[in-house]
């Protein structure tokens, strides 16, 4: 089936600390995974993605890692700052007969606290 | 660019009436998707074109009719709404189809009295 398992729900850290958000997928996910951040009243915004033929990616303070064998990754945000505070999802790629589905972890919502 | 656009910001309607939500990108993505989001949830999938055709539709209620006029624009006609049909509407966009990246608009955000 067609399951992204994220946790934790909620995450609170201090300033500068870092965050760590992890996701399992099952097992027909396709080799996409990507991350997206969402403030409050607006649209999802992709944040980063990693493929499956990588086990990770940077960009500054973000990273994600990829575990295949064990169906999971991970977002790490390094030196967080309050406008990291929003709610993160997770989400795998499925292939579908039209294309590819994207499934989405339940979120997580971080506040970092100043 | 890779902006996805949606008009209203915000809308509210009467279970009576019909109203459209618009979606619009310039990307040259040929695959457009509908998306409904309930407060502290995740998208869920409504509809997928795909080269503007319907190529999905996910058990959607027939009150929700969506329409593809042309590559750049996606809308979602709305007649009958119900009280529960309150949430945020997204639209996104990729590549292809097979494209896994998809890119996401503001939303609109629905209330339904």
């Amino acid at each position: 089936g067609e399951n992204v398992e994220q946790h934790p729900s909620t995450l609170s850290v201090q300033e500068g600390d870092s965050a760590v958000i992890k996701c399992t997928y099952s097992d027909s996910a396709s080799n996409y995974f990507p991350w997206y951040k969402q403030e409050l009243g607006k649209g999802p915004q992709l944040i980063i993605d990693i493929r499956s033929n990588v086990g990770e990616k940077k960009d500054q303070r973000i990273a994600v890692t990829l575990n295949k064998t064990a169906k999971h990754f991970s977002l790490h945000i390094t030196e967080t700052q309050p406008e990291d505070s929003a709610v993160y999802f997770c989400a795998a790629s499925y292939v579908k007969e039209y294309g590819n589905k994207l499934v989405f972890g339940a979120g997580t919502i971080l506040r970092v606290k100043s | 660019d890779t902006e996805v656009t949606q008009t209203p910001k915000h809308l509210v309607m009467g279970m009576t009436n019909k109203k459209s939500l618009k979606c619009e990108q310039h990307m040259g993505h040929r695959a457009m998707y509908w998306y409904k989001q309930k407060a502290k949830k995740p998208p869920e999938l409504m509809f997928v074109y795909s080269y503007e055709k319907l190529s999905i539709n996910e058990s959607v209620p027939s009150r929700f009719s969506p329409e593809c006029p042309n590559s750049s624009l996606l809308n979602l006609h709305l007649h009958a709404l119900q009280p529960e049909d309150s949430a945020l509407y997204l639209c996104a966009s990729s590549q292809a189809p097979q494209g896994d990246t998809q890119y996401f608009g503001p939303g609109t955000r629905l209330t339904v009295l």
